[in-house]
């Protein structure tokens, strides 16, 4: 059973398009994140959220919206896509206080 | 503002050698030290993870060295194998107060050669 599963795997699509990215957890973790991993391989924190609560919002463009229905869900939508934006995107969970966080296989973005 | 500083950036060495991935950090706040480990087109995952009380953590081939003075750990891998060749990230947070953020480094690419 996938902990963390994210889709969809591989996303093409040419600027000014909207997208949605959705992750799913069943580790029964309260808190979900959105990491972006860009071309030199860095990760950095894009949101988190914590039983459906927003808890950490990086300066991130307000074209990408996360959203938690529930806590095992986080989706993050982007809108008007641009060059930039083409990353991996991964989604991660655990609980809160943050021991270890499972990341899921990533969301590999390229914007044409 | 980098606030976890990873070193080298590649490193390549023979099987059966000891790769030593350093780190530096500024956020003496910081309570919890990660390491992950990332294949290519894999999410990272959880190596071994170290708390500032202690200097020594061992599970397996891999180790932590943490320097709470320096404000510095390190990684060190045991006769290290081929499939030990992957991306090695350090991390650091302050759990809760930090909304449970991880601060990455920038990442080391290690290359075992058979």
């Amino acid at each position: 059973d996938t902990a963390v599963s994210q889709t969809p795997k591989y996303l093409v699509t040419q600027m000014g398009n909207d997208k949605s990215i959705k992750c799913e957890q069943n580790l029964g973790h309260d808190t979900m994140y959105w990491y972006k991993q860009d071309s030199k391989k860095f990760l950095k924190i894009m949101f988190s959220y914590n039983n459906k609560e927003l808890i950490i919002n990086e300066t991130v463009p307000n074209r990408f919206s996360p959203k938690s229905p529930d806590k095992a869900h986080l989706n993050l939508h982007i809108n008007s896509l641009e060059l930039g934006d083409s990353a991996v995107y991964f989604c991660a969970s655990s609980h809160w206080g943050g021991d270890g966080y499972t990341f899921g296989s990533g969301t590999r973005l390229t914007v044409v | 503002q980098q606030q976890v500083k990873q070193s080298p950036q590649s490193l390549i060495v023979q099987k059966g050698g000891i790769p030593i991935i350093n780190c530096a950090y500024e956020n003496t706040a910081f309570d919890y030290f990660p390491w992950y480990q990332q294949f290519p087109g894999k999410g990272p995952a959880l190596l071994i993870a170290i708390r500032p009380d202690v200097s020594e953590k061992k599970e397996g081939r891999f180790t932590i060295s943490f320097n709470k003075s320096a404000k510095q750990f390190s990684l060190h891998i045991m006769d290290s194998q081929p499939g030990d060749s992957a991306t090695y990230f350090c991390a650091a947070t302050t759990g809760e107060t930090s909304g449970s953020r991880l601060t990455f480094g920038e990442g080391t690419q290690l290359t075992v050669n058979p």
